[in-house]
This record gives C-alpha cells, structure tokens and sequence, in this order.
C-alpha cells in the first residue's frame, strides 16, 4: 500500500515568491493534516480536512497562507509571499479519522522549504 | 490545553543496552499517547499509541511503553538497543473527542556501537 505522497521533496525559493506543496493522502482516509515543523521542534498542526471541509485551521495563518482539498483527496498548501520565517520543513498525514476508531496519522516525507 | 514535555534533548545508549525515552504528558479527561519516530529527511513513523487497556503497550521494532496515569508519564522503552534505532523520536498526545495532536520537541537517541 502506498504511503503519504508529497511533492516537491526540496524547494529554494526567494523571499515575496510564491510556493505551493503538493499532498496525496493514503487512499481511504478521510483525514488529512498539514504541520510545520521547524528544526529542533515538534511539528505543529497547520490545518485539518475531514473529506473536503477545512474543520481545524485556527493555526494557519491566513494572511499568506491557504489550503484546498476540492475533491476530498490530495491537498494543496500555497504561501504568497514566502517569508524568510518560513524555511521549514512541511509535513502531510491523513488518517481514517477518530470516530473510525483508527487514530494514528500517517505521515508523508515532507517538504523542505527554504526561503533566502 | 495538552501539552508534552520530553525533557532529555538527548538520550546516548551503548548499543546492547536498554533504552528509555521520557515523555510527560498534560491534557484535559483521558489521554490518547502516541510514539513516533523519524529518521533523517523522512516523514514521522508510527511506533505504538496508548488508547485504553493494558497499561504496557507494544510496538514496532522491539518498542513498548508504560502509561503511567498517577505520573501523567508514557516513557518509550526497548530492552537491547540497535545501532539502527539512532533517531528523533517524538510523543504526542491528545484527549479524547479532539483530533489535534500536540506533539512534544523530541528526543535525539543516538546508539553507539
């Protein structure tokens, strides 16, 4: 079975570009989170999908930041403009959801953004 | 609020010998516990997670960990540590009815052969 898919792996980009991450969750689940994890940190939940509705996305800040999931499958985040503060690495997990009864996320290798 | 302290930003082990990872843990009602680790530039991988039931909980590669609930403390543990075990390791918790994980900063574990 296939795990979390994310592209790009690595992304340079100059500060006040644009950038956009790509996720394709594992095939079922309904569930799908964006984290930032900065070095030497935990990673910090961005926002939550349940399906195709945003449920969760008091952590992203949404003056640069946006996120879709039209079809309730992948999923991509865009910063515009890209910050210096925001070199850090990107992490995608989709999970069955709590009330399946199945409660660990699964987690893509990321992106590493770096922003100069 | 949940909230999980890992206080050791580094845990060195002889390899052949236990291994301990500490994790404390705050949250509102009862706590959901989650082990992960992650090798270098790879995704979080799922090791074991506590729910409800036995308070000792196994899981992948050797690992187990004891919830201790009047300590509020989920400490990782394997009995004979690999070289190959060197990596990050993070716990994470939620409580139950709430989606989001709170994950702590992590512990370097580095086995030396």
């Amino acid at each position: 079975e296939a795990g979390v898919v994310q592209s790009p792996r690595y992304k340079i980009i100059e500060k006040k570009q644009p950038v956009a991450f790509w996720c394709n969750p594992i095939s079922g689940h309904n569930t799908l989170y964006w984290y930032l994890q900065n070095l030497g940190q935990g990673p910090e939940l961005l926002i939550r999908y349940e399906n195709e509705e945003a449920v969760d996305d008091s952590q992203l800040p949404k003056d640069r930041f946006s996120a879709e999931r039209l079809k309730g499958v992948d999923s991509t985040l865009k910063i515009q403009p890209a910050e210096l503060g925001d070199s850090a690495v990107y992490l995608c997990a989709s999970s069955l959801g709590y009330l399946a009864g199945d409660n660990e996320q699964f987690f893509g290798p990321g992106t590493r953004l770096t922003v100069l | 609020a949940q909230s999980v302290a890992q206080p050791e930003d580094q845990v060195n082990v002889a390899e052949g010998n236990p291994l301990t990872v500490k994790c404390t843990y705050s949250v509102s009602g009862n706590p959901y516990l989650f082990w992960y680790v992650q090798y270098p530039n790879r995704g979080l991988q799922f090791l074991l997670k506590y729910i409800t039931g036995d308070n000792l909980v196994k899981g992948s590669y050797g690992f187990e960990a004891e919830f201790n609930k009047s300590q509020t403390s989920f400490h990782l543990k394997k009995p004979s540590a690999l070289v190959s075990d060197s990596a990050l390791y993070f716990c994470a918790v939620r409580s139950y009815g709430n989606n989001r994980l709170a994950f702590g900063k992590g512990n370097q574990v580095v086995v030396i052969p």
